[in-house]
């Protein structure tokens, strides 16, 4: 139980172009779900947090208009990179929580972006 | 949220048994504590979960002392396969907000 999948794995794309990835949680139905990136070699940076039917809550210096969340439904968000740069270019993993109880999250595999 | 300090890196020889220790002296009285693994290119996978003195699982047990300022994982006989890095996170239950702020990770290599 308590699976997180992210499509796509992997995406290459033209700089200047938009980028979503989708987040869903398989068996369990998450209120909340987080977004992190990842450098090479470096830990995760949790980047908002999203909450169903409600705007995400981005991290200081973190753009919004950049970085559109959306949590439509109890098992499903979606991160678009918008008009997507070079330096954009990182490990994007999303988290789901369990309600209730502990805060245990259930991290998804991550999706390898790359901006040519 | 309670800041975490955990070694850098760490070698253990196959068959050992690992003891990665991390230290949360601003743990608050309900902040569970816990410890996930991280392969390279993959998310991180949830390992074990305490609040206080001993939880024991499938893969791993988790030591936590009265104090709770610090606690220890503990992986049995280490194989190849555990060679990944090893986060430690306190955070306090609930339903909305109480996001996870991650610190630098252990790097265990687990040496033939």
């Amino acid at each position: 139980g308590a699976v997180v999948s992210q499509h796509p794995s992997r995406v290459i794309c033209k700089s200047g172009t938009s980028v979503k990835i989708e987040c869903r949680s398989l068996d369990f139905q998450a209120t909340t779900m987080f977004w992190y990136r990842q450098f090479p070699k470096k830990s995760l940076m949790l980047m908002a947090t999203s909450n169903e039917g409600s705007k995400a809550t981005y991290e200081q210096g973190v753009e919004k208009d950049k970085f559109l969340i959306n949590h439509a439904s109890l098992t499903l968000s979606t991160l678009t990179v918008t008009s997507a740069h070079p330096e954009d270019s990182s490990f994007y993993i999303c988290s789901a929580r369990l309600a209730g109880g502990p805060n245990t999250q259930y991290f998804g595999p991550g999706t390898r972006l790359t901006v040519l | 949220l309670a800041k975490t300090t955990q070694p850098i890196s760490m070698d253990s020889y196959e068959g050992q048994e690992v003891n990665i220790t991390c230290s949360h002296n601003n743990i608050a009285t309900n902040d569970y504590i816990t410890w996930y693994q991280q392969f390279p290119s993959q998310g991180p996978r949830f390992i074990i979960q305490g609040y206080k003195t001993k939880v024991t699982n499938e893969v791993a047990s988790l030591f936590i002392p009265a104090d709770r300022k610090s606690s220890t994982l503990s992986l049995p006989r280490v194989s190849l396969s555990d060679t990944a890095v090893y986060y430690c996170l306190v955070a306090p239950p609930g339903n909305t907000g109480n996001q996870f702020y991650f610190g630098t990770g252990t790097s265990l290599t687990v040496i033939p």
